[in-house]
């Protein structure tokens, strides 16, 4: 039973635009999430958090949207470069506090940004 | 940043052979670390919890006595695979978390032959 869900395994976008990446999740005790980027070969790199407390976090080009009601949450990049092509994994844990907790991925999105 | 590193970046060995991987965190340190397992195509899977000072935590499915984790200081865990079979093969990623956000190392490419 897959509890984080990337429904779209790839995506290819014009650079300049929006990308969006979403994610679904099913299990209501989640209470932080996290995307990572990751290169082939490579370990993942921490983009972006949101806490469940929170329906929106931005930094930079990344913003992050919670909608809790729904289970969803989506990473927004804009604009997009092609120095942002990678598979973008969105995880999430139970127990946000502490430095010791589980993550759960996804499966992943691979993102194209086109030149 | 954390940082975090792991050595050997690659590795071949033959099967039935026990091959070591370190894994470091360079700027912090972490009581807990965490080690994955990526097949082609696939998400990260999650094997097992490192507990400094104490034993590992497995996830289901995962044979404690086929990969050993030995937490033995705060910034240093290794796994090791024993008795590596071409099934094995795969790539290997550790994390540590020096707050909210796990940081991973740049993993290490196993393959049995």
């Amino acid at each position: 039973d897959q509890q984080v869900k990337q429904n779209s395994p790839s995506l290819s976008v014009q650079e300049g635009r929006i990308s969006i990446l979403n994610c679904d999740y099913t299990n209501s005790m989640f209470d932080y999430f996290l995307w990572y980027k990751k290169y082939p070969a490579e370990g993942p790199t921490f983009l972006i958090s949101i806490s469940s407390i929170k329906d929106k976090n931005e930094d930079g080009r990344f913003t992050v949207f919670l909608n809790k009601s729904a289970k969803h949450l989506s990473l927004h990049i804009v604009p997009s470069q092609p120095g942002d092509s990678a598979v973008y994994f969105c995880a999430a844990s139970v127990n946000s506090g502490g430095s010791n907790y589980k993550l759960t991925f996804g499966k992943g999105t691979l993102l194209t940004v086109n030149p | 940043g954390a940082v975090v590193s792991q050595h050997p970046s690659w590795v071949i060995c033959k099967s039935g052979t026990s091959v070591k991987i370190e894994c470091r965190s360079l700027d912090f340190q972490a009581t807990t670390m965490f080690w994955y397992r990526q097949f082609p195509k696939q998400s990260l899977m999650l094997m097992a919890t490192s507990n400094e000072g104490s034993k590992a935590t497995y996830e289901q499915g995962v044979e404690k006595d086929k990969f050993l984790i030995n937490h033995a200081s705060l910034t240093l865990s290794t796994l090791t695979v024993t008795s590596a079979h071409p099934e094995d093969s795969s790539f290997y990623i550790c994390s540590a978390s020096p707050r909210n956000e796990q940081y991973f190392g740049p993993g290490t490419r196993l393959t049995v032959t």
